[in-house]
């Protein structure tokens, strides 16, 4: 089986300040990690995904996550967050030789100007 | 390239009737997956069809089904329509197993 974990419902950041989205995951072998990100009555958007090999990994908007096995988390980072970065945001994870993506729960992002 | 589309945006319909959703996948991509984001639910896996084939189903009822044309779109189709079936439906593409699936904006079913 496969699980993710995202903590916080909600995240609040300042325009300007970094802002961290917190995932952690449950996969046997090698997990595929993913985040994707909802904007209202929108579809899913990616923004980056690990396969395998480094473990920060650069995405579309200035976004970065962070793989770390030992903890098996892949935490979402953006060092300056806007204001149009509010969104619903998703970690998704697969296993080895699977197609289906399971997703956590969301995390609503907040940019306050 | 034109994304993943789907259609209709919207579909109402009464318990007991039948639903048809629509997908055509990214140019040239050939697996379609289906999801349903349902309130206090989350997203969820239904179908993924390749070449044709229905490859996998997730944990859904056999009134939950759908097929893929020669042209890789695809249709899924929704039996008995209980209240519990209202939710936004999102339709993925990929092109390769190692790629990310690509999402439409979703169908937005809503069961009266």
């Amino acid at each position: 089986a496969q699980s993710v974990a995202q903590p916080e419902d909600q995240v609040k950041v300042a325009e300007g300040n970094p802002l961290t989205v917190k995932c952690t995951y449950s996969v046997s072998g090698n997990p595929y990690l993913f985040w994707y990100v909802q904007y209202p009555n929108r579809g899913l958007q990616f923004l980056l995904k690990y396969i395998t090999g480094d473990n920060l990994v650069k995405g579309s908007y200035g976004f970065e996550a962070e793989f770390n096995k030992s903890q098996t988390s892949f935490h979402l980072k953006k060092p300056s967050a806007l204001v149009s970065d509010s969104a619903l945001y998703f970690c998704a994870v697969r296993r080895t030789g699977r197609r289906a993506l399971t997703f956590g729960s969301g995390t609503r992002l907040q940019v306050q100007p | 390239e034109a994304g993943v589309t789907q259609s209709p945006t919207h579909l109402i319909k009464t318990r007991g009737q039948q639903a048809t959703l629509r997908c055509s996948p990214i140019s040239g991509h050939t697996s379609v997956y289906w999801y349903q984001q349902a309130l206090g639910l989350g997203l969820q896996f239904l179908l993924w069809y390749d070449e044709g084939e229905e490859r996998n189903r997730g944990n859904f009822p056999p009134r939950f089904s759908g097929r893929q044309f020669p042209n890789y779109s695809s249709e899924l189709n929704v039996n008995a329509l209980e209240l519990e079936d209202s939710a936004l439906y999102l339709c993925a593409s990929s092109l390769e197993p190692d790629q990310p699936q690509h999402f439409g904006d979703g169908t937005r079913l809503s069961i009266l």
